[in-house]
């Protein structure tokens, strides 16, 4: 069974840039939960998917969104970039609502730098 | 407010040494209790969950945590280490926020980690 995959795995963009960041679930998971990893802060959540409706949020700017197709898989979009917005995003998957069960299954995430 | 705490950002140990690494949390509700691992340049792998079963619970690569409700702590365990353990480890909460009809709807809550070296 294939695991998360996300796409682009490294990528560097310029302040003011926007970027869209793609996450493929694991086959037959419905939930799709969006991190942010940076040393200091260390997991932040941005927000979940469940069957195409964002479920929770977590509490950063309208910059970031994000979206969840029929098919499970998610995007996330962070616009106007900012030199704070480099860190790890991490997508990962479940069967139910992952703060619910829990039980994630994570992507090796996409690495963001800003410029 | 429900939290989580990881006591020592960095933990080293010693090739074949005791792992004890420290997770309290906060929680007015029956917490279910998770511990994550992260090697490096990879994502989270689930380590072990707790679920209101047994308190002490065995998860992957030798690893175990005791759930003790008079501690509010969930510290993880394993008896000898090896330099393959050498990650990342992130201790989690989901406690509940509301109830519906369609059952509890909770949040993830995640500690800030401890990196653990283990030294040969």
């Amino acid at each position: 069974k294939a695991g998360v995959t996300q796409t682009p795995r490294y990528l560097i963009k310029t302040r003011g840039q926007q970027v869209t960041l793609s996450c493929s679930p694991i086959s037959g998971h419905r939930s799709v939960s969006w991190y942010q990893q940076t040393p200091g802060q260390g997991l932040q959540f941005l927000f979940e998917y469940f069957s195409e409706t964002q479920r929770n949020k977590g509490n950063f700017p309208g910059r970031f969104s994000g979206r969840q197709f029929s098919n499970s898989r998610s995007e996330m979009n962070v616009s106007t970039l900012e030199l704070g917005d480099s860190a790890l995003y991490l997508c990962a998957s479940s069967s139910g609502q992952g703060a619910n069960t829990g039980e994630l299954f994570f992507g090796e995430g996409s690495r963001l730098t800003v410029l | 407010a429900q939290s989580v705490t990881q006591l020592g950002s960095h933990v080293s140990v010693s090739e074949g040494a005791l792992v004890l690494l420290r997770c309290n949390y906060s929680s007015s509700v029956p917490p279910y209790l998770f511990w994550y691992v992260q090697y490096p340049n990879q994502g989270l792998q689930l380590l072990l969950k707790y679920t209101s079963a047994a308190t002490l619970v065995k998860g992957i690569n030798g690893f175990e945590a005791e759930f003790k409700k008079s501690e509010t702590s969930f510290h993880l365990t394993k008896p000898s280490a090896h330099m393959s353990d050498a990650a990342e480890y992130f201790c989690a909460v989901s406690a509940v926020t509301s109830h519906g009809n369609a059952g509890n709807n909770r949040k993830l809550i995640w500690g800030l980690g401890t990196s653990l070296a283990v030294n040969p």
